[in-house]
């Protein structure tokens, strides 16, 4: 049990272009979803977490009109990110968190973006 | 601010070598101490984590002791097998609020047969 499953994989898009990536809890309800993003070689940064059906809560020096996370329900946690340049470029991770047996963080298995 | 600082890799050992991989934490308070495993293709999997000073955390062979006086969290096996091959995270969290994890930089572990 507690899979996280994301999508796409791996994504390019162009320069100045949105791109969504999805996270989903399959087999439990997630009342708190984590989004991080990995650099090459690099630790893993929490980039904002989210509560479903409330705003995202974003850490300091993520720019949260560039990141927009929407965690509409208890399955579902998208991030999009808008006018991607190639900075941008990076592994994104999600977690997702419930309740009870499920209290902690299960995470997906993250999705490569690659801004040309 | 909180940080966790783990020995620099990539580590590569033989089978049924003994492994240690240091882990120390900077942190106010009181954390909860994680060892995540990151198999290659696959999302992090919590391997084992202790709450409390003192505590040791166990799971597949693999340990760790929550050593407050020397804030660490050092990950050992007694013999690593070449299933073992992946990146290792150390992390902590604090127990109150949101409970968000901070991640060491990861090492990587080679086994090889």
């Amino acid at each position: 049990g507690a899979v996280v499953s994301q999508h796409p994989s791996w994504v390019i898009c162009k320069s100045g272009t949105s791109v969504k990536i999805e996270c989903r809890s399959l087999d439990f309800q997630a009342t708190t979803m984590f989004w991080y993003r990995q650099f090459p070689k690099q630790s893993l940064m929490l980039m904002a977490t989210s509560n479903e059906g409330s705003k995202a809560t974003y850490e300091q020096g993520v720019e949260k009109d560039k990141f927009l996370i929407n965690h509409a329900s208890l399955t579902l946690s998208t991030l999009t990110v808008t006018s991607a340049h190639p900075e941008d470029s990076s592994f994104y991770i999600c977690s997702a968190r419930g309740a009870g047996p499920y209290y902690e963080q299960y995470f997906g298995p993250g999705t490569r973006l690659t801004v040309t | 601010g909180n940080s966790v600082t783990q020995m620099e890799g990539p580590v590569t050992l033989s089978e049924e070598a003994f492994l240690t991989i240091n882990c120390t934490y900077t942190a106010t308070g009181y954390p909860s101490l994680f060892w995540y495993v990151q198999y290659p293709g696959e999302g992090l999997q919590l391997l084992l984590k202790a709450t409390k000073a003192d505590d040791k955390g166990s799971n597949k062979g693999f340990e760790a002791t929550y050593r407050k006086e020397t804030t660490s969290f050092h990950l050992e096996k007694g013999s690593v097998q070449v299933s073992d091959s992946a990146v290792y995270f150390c992390a902590l969290s604090k127990i109150q609020g949101a409970q968000k994890l901070v991640f060491g930089q990861g090492t990587r572990l080679t086994i090889n047969p």
